[in-house]
């Protein structure tokens, strides 16, 4: 079956730090691979998606490039800032079935200390 | 810009009631889901409606029933509460039949059961 692991967290660091989350999947043929980001008290919104193997997915910052070879959709940022306090989540969702659900990794808190 | 909007945002129940939870969103999107979120477990899918009319079953429906009301609306019905089923739960909707879009998300329904 399908399956997204997350490092655990919560992720301490102090603004302008170096960030990455890891991300390794399990699935069946090629996902297309997401990270969506969830403020306290509010739904997830998408962050970045890549759709095929070597795509780079990019925004505010946050970057993530789809590693087929390791299986892997890494998130990483160079310079993190309080405002990114957030709980991140790795989703793929299967290209060969009518099926669009994600599945979801367990997500990591990233926690950004002034 | 509304997106989907679920309702209520709280409700606390005691075991064995009854309760509908709503989701409607306004982007003329085929596909809704319902999600259920819990600690140190991500997301996962309750049930999901491909379009208008058809219903299906995810990881996690035992206790639920959705019903999808018209291309807008897909509520959630618990029949009989159980302390198990206190979590979070996520409404979200995407287009139909594309892999690569993204799913909206609601701010969820938080729900504690006594």
């Amino acid at each position: 079956g399908n399956s997204v692991t997350q490092m655990e967290g919560p992720v301490t660091l102090s603004e302008e730090a170096f960030l990455t989350i890891n991300c390794t999947y399990t699935a069946t043929g090629y996902p297309s691979l997401f990270w969506y980001v969830q403020y306290p008290g509010e739904g997830l919104q998408l962050l970045l998606k890549a759709t095929k193997a070597d795509d780079k997915g990019s925004n505010k910052g946050f970057e993530a490039t789809y590693r087929k070879e390791t299986t892997s959709f890494h998130l990483e940022k160079g310079s993190v800032q309080v405002s990114d306090s957030a709980v991140y989540f790795c989703a793929l969702r299967r290209k060969d079935t009518g099926r669009r659900a994600l599945t979801f990794g367990s997500g990591t808190r990233l926690q950004v200390q002034p | 810009n509304a997106g989907v909007t679920q309702t209520p945002k709280f409700q606390v129940l005691k075991t064995g009631q009854s309760m509908t939870l709503q989701c409607a969103q306004d982007m003329n999107h085929n596909s809704m889901y319902w999600y259920r979120q819990d600690p140190g477990m991500g997301l996962r899918l309750i049930y999901y409606s491909a379009s208008e009319g058809t219903t299906d079953k995810g990881e996690v429906p035992n206790g639920y029933n959705v019903s999808r009301l018209n291309k807008r609306e897909f509520s959630l019905r618990l029949e009989s509460a159980a302390p198990s089923q206190t979590s979070v739960y996520f409404c979200a909707s995407s287009e139909v039949g594309d892999s690569n879009q993204p799913q909206h998300f609601g701010d969820g329904t938080r729900l504690s059961i006594l």
